[in-house]
């Protein structure tokens, strides 16, 4: 079963615009990662937040955890063509000898 | 190439037959997985590896699928009596055993059975 559920489904903006995705789950977690899937490829490692940490960045992207509310956003700034994709969430659970669960994604697409 | 890689990229196959697939993790790696997606989905748990014992299956996995990985290093995913309802994107992550266990997928395999 999956259990993130990222918001919103899909998502369309003009180049330059932030885009905010963001992400729900339901048990306790070690970590949360998000990746980047262009269609029909494979899975890219963009960003892991822990548990104990609120915020984290890198390059354009921002990333938020809370984990009272069981909830992280994805913050893509000055978006580009090229960012384009689905962004997944990935939660680690507490006791880290489980797989990653993944959400359904958000499609997102960035319009020249 | 130091990353995750996977063979074949596609697979045609007529239902009923086998197929297998080969994933080569990242050589430092000693947990490698392999996750199943379908459109619109994304990826579930199929089962994974650390070094070379399986250590965890899903319920996905059927008993028509076997996984290997004989000496800790590539795996290999085997589905018999293929069926449509396994058409989809297998794919093969690998990561440390410690730490974080940021995992790192390969392209993956595209399975589509007719």
């Amino acid at each position: 079963s999956q259990q993130g559920e990222e918001d919103p489904q899909a998502l369309s903006i003009q180049e330059g615009e932030n885009a905010t995705m963001n992400c729900s789950y339901k048990t306790s977690i070690n970590n949360l990662q998000w990746y980047r899937q262009n269609s029909g490829r494979g899975l890219v490692h963009l960003i892991l937040i822990r548990s104990n940490e609120r915020e984290k960045h890198s390059g354009r992207l921002r990333v938020t955890l809370d984990t009272s509310k069981k909830s992280s956003s994805l913050l893509i700034t000055a978006s580009r063509a090229a960012d384009t994709a689905s962004y997944f969430c990935a939660t680690d659970a507490v006791s880290g000898n489980t797989p990653l669960v993944f959400g359904k994604g958000t499609r997102l697409s960035v319009i020249a | 190439d130091t990353g995750v890689s996977q063979n074949p990229r596609h697979k045609i196959t007529k239902r009923g037959q086998n197929v297998t697939f080969r994933c080569d993790p990242i050589s430092e790696h000693n947990r490698l997985y392999w996750y199943r997606q379908t459109l619109g989905q994304g990826p579930e748990f199929l089962t994974y590896f650390q070094n070379e014992a399986q250590l965890e299956k899903s319920r996905l996995l059927s008993d028509r699928f076997s996984a290997e990985r004989p000496k800790g290093s590539f795996s290999t995913l085997e589905i018999q009596r293929t069926e449509q309802g396994d058409s989809a994107m297998y794919l093969c992550a690998s990561s440390l055993e410690f730490g974080d266990h940021e995992q790192y997928f390969g392209p993956g395999t595209r399975l589509t059975v007719t």
